[in-house]
């Protein structure tokens, strides 16, 4: 499994647009990219997840650049209740969701 | 909505007692896991299962065992619990090798204290 690099915390602005990045420089062609979060006291919750293509859903968009070695999530309008700790994750489809965490990013999301 | 249930959110046990940490999920999937979680240490996987009665050990398996004896029930059994296995255990569940089988659902966690 491809290794993932994050800063280990970052602020936002409530109602801003929350940027998280993640590298993998050592991804190879046929890992995901998988977004998780977890709340304080909490299990981590499933965000979004892609291969190549950039991807949207209702809590958040996945831009992945072209050469797949790193990835930024988005979330276009922070609330308080978004301050977490996510992870990115690189996942190949073959590990039956032998998911690897790493240390995540924290966000505070501040008012 | 998909619903992981692990049955106790807070145990106090003694050094030496056998633990049982039950977890049931109601989405039919065939795929479950273990993790512990430690400050400074992230999610480890302690054991998973992709079929009933089968298991495969994870990163951190020592000091554990595991019963899928119905699809949808998972347990994770301490034999002799020690003081190093106080932590937060979190149960997941997944579908099978079709598309999203990387989107895990996890439930609340069980905070186990070993004294």
């Amino acid at each position: 499994d491809a290794k993932t690099t994050q800063p280990p915390s970052m602020d936002c602005a409530e109602g801003r647009a929350a940027n998280l990045p993640c590298n993998h420089s050592t991804i190879s062609g046929n890992e995901y990219v998988y977004w998780y979060r977890q709340i304080h006291s909490q299990g981590p919750q499933y965000i979004i997840h892609g291969l190549k293509n950039n991807e949207t859903n209702e809590m958040a968009s996945l831009i992945i650049t072209e050469d797949r070695k790193s990835s930024t999530l988005i979330l276009p309008h922070a609330t308080l209740r978004d301050t977490a700790v996510y992870y990115c994750i690189a996942w190949y489809s073959s590990n039956t969701g032998k998911l690897i965490f790493g240390q995540g990013t924290t966000l505070q999301v501040k008012p | 909505d998909v619903k992981v249930t692990q049955s106790s959110r807070y145990l106090v046990k003694r050094t030496g007692e056998k633990v049982f940490l039950e977890c049931v999920q109601d989405m039919d999937h065939e795929n479950m896991f273990w993790y512990r979680q430690d400050p400074g240490l992230g999610l480890r996987l302690i054991y998973f299962s992709y079929d009933v009665k089968m298991k495969e050990k994870g990163d951190i398996p020592e000091g554990y065992s595991v019963s899928r004896e119905k699809k949808e029930r998972f347990s994770l059994i301490l034999e002799s619990a020690s003081t190093n296995q106080t932590s937060m255990y979190l149960c997941a569940s997944s579908l099978a090798r079709a598309g999203n089988t990387g989107e895990l659902f996890f439930g609340e966690g069980s905070r186990l204290t070993v004294l």
